[in-house]
């Protein structure tokens, strides 16, 4: 089955600074790669996605990248917000099961 | 209804009790998905629903772990005779497409087995 790894399992950024989250993947045949943000005691909220045939996608301050031949993909966000922290989980999938990352805990230092 | 809800948020059961949770996906929604995630872990697929034709449930622990989507809306798990380590958040998710594009999640239950 697909193994998913995240990196790092904890970052803490300036109020302003940019955070990068990285991920890797082993199933070549994964097609489609969402970002979940968790605040404490919520569900995972759908942030962004990527699709196997696009290499970049940017909403406001939120962007992910994905290298198919490496098989990795980053999420970066820009200007960050206290509102921000939380944890952060990548995922990928070649059909209808997603495997998860063990997550990133994100702080924002104001 | 706006968003994935589940019911109950926490559920308490004594060890060797059955439970049941509920999940209310988005309306529309034909796909729905049940995830179990421990304390500081990612969520773990449990099983696929597809209307109300159950596709995939590989994830399932074991056999004490029951899930039905009948009308192919509302979605129940079931849990029969719980151990300690089915304390976990239990989550929902949705999706409008058939292969689980744009999953929406719900808030969750969280069992916890004394």
């Amino acid at each position: 089955g697909e193994n998913v790894e995240q990196h790092p399992s904890t970052l803490s950024v300036q109020e302003g600074d940019s955070a990068v989250i990285k991920c890797t993947y082993s199933d070549s045949a994964s097609n489609y790669f969402p970002w979940y943000k968790q605040e404490l005691g919520k569900g995972p909220q759908l942030i962004i996605d990527i699709r196997s045939n696009v290499g970049e996608k940017k909403d406001q301050r939120i962007a992910v990248t994905l290298n198919k031949t490496a098989k990795h993909f980053s999420l970066h966000i820009t200007e960050t917000q206290p509102e921000d922290s939380a944890v952060y989980f990548c995922a990928a999938t070649t059909g209808n099961q997603f495997y998860f990352g063990t997550g990133t805990s994100l702080t924002v230092i104001p | 209804g706006a968003g994935v809800s589940q019911s109950p948020r926490y559920k308490v059961a004594k060890r060797g009790q059955d439970v049941a949770l509920r999940c209310d996906p988005i309306s529309g929604h034909v796909s729905l998905f049940w995830y179990q995630q421990a304390l500081g872990q990612g969520p773990e697929f449990l099983t696929y629903f597809q209307n109300e034709a159950q596709l995939d449930k590989s994830g399932l622990p074991s056999d004490r772990f029951f899930a039905e989507r009948p009308e192919g809306s509302v979605s129940t798990l079931k849990i029969q005779r719980t151990q300690q380590e089915d304390s976990a958040v239990y989550l929902c998710a949705s999706s409008d497409s058939g292969q689980g594009f744009s999953a929406f999640f719900g808030q969750g239950t969280r069992l916890t087995v004394v």
